[in-house]
């Protein structure tokens, strides 16, 4: 058990639909990544959040949008869906110290678009 | 040009043998960090090891240590004495700094699978 929690562990949606994603980090950790793992695309690096503000933008659609609270946990918001967004979303913390070296994963969220 | 490039889709390894598992990266940057994680067939994502551009001396945990080599731009990781738990799918990344912060790449994962 990585300490991150992510939750729902499966959703299940249809095209043109909006979701949710949750991410909690372990404790004491600043810094939050998400990111897509899809057969066509691979692992892909989203975004990532550093004590509440955006640090880092990668492959992240405009539909797609994220925010860390102050408690630091983090939503990943997903709009307009499309069959390919369908895939599993992670999201990893970092200890500050790290500098992100060492990346803690949740388990993931399943998203099914159909 | 693919940032990192995994070319190896499977590997078999004897259980108590070392085996290799190869990387190549592409970047112009002289500041980078190079990972490798495994990923069992449960889905979690696990960080096993970190090398940085600048880091003289090659990293090693535990049973795993990477095969820096700076000149040919690889980072092979290396597990010795195999286990049937290391049977997993394994990814090479790698973080460099670009203008909207700093990016990861993934390779495209090797599967290893360890026979008794």
């Amino acid at each position: 058990d990585s300490g991150v929690t992510q939750t729902p562990k499966h959703l299940i949606t249809a095209t043109g639909q909006r979701v949710t994603l949750r991410c909690s980090p372990r404790s004491g950790d600043l810094s939050v990544y998400w990111y897509q793992q899809s057969l066509d695309q691979g692992l892909q690096f989203l975004i990532q959040y550093y004590n509440g503000e955006e640090r880092a933008k990668g492959n992240i659609l405009e539909r797609f949008s994220a925010q860390q609270f102050p408690d630091l946990h983090s939503e990943l918001n997903l709009s307009s869906l499309e069959l390919g967004d369908s895939a599993l979303y992670f999201c990893a913390s970092s200890e500050p110290q790290t500098g992100g070296n060492e990346q803690f994963f949740g388990p993931g969220t399943r998203l099914t678009v159909l | 040009a693919q940032k990192i490039t995994q070319t190896q889709p499977g590997m078999f390894v004897q259980e108590k043998e070392a085996v290799t598992l190869d990387c190549t990266y592409d970047t112009s940057d002289q500041s980078y960090g190079l990972f490798w994680y495994k990923q069992p067939s449960s889905g979690e994502m696990i960080f096993l090891i970190y090398q940085g551009s600048y880091d003289e001396q090659n990293a090693t945990e535990g049973r795993y240590s990477l095969n820096f080599q700076k000149a040919r731009k690889s980072a092979n990781l290396v597990i010795s004495a195999s286990q049937l738990g290391d049977s997993a799918m394994y990814f090479c990344a790698m973080r460099e700094l670009s203008n909207t912060g700093n990016q990861f790449y993934f390779g495209t994962g090797t599967s290893l699978t360890v026979i008794p």
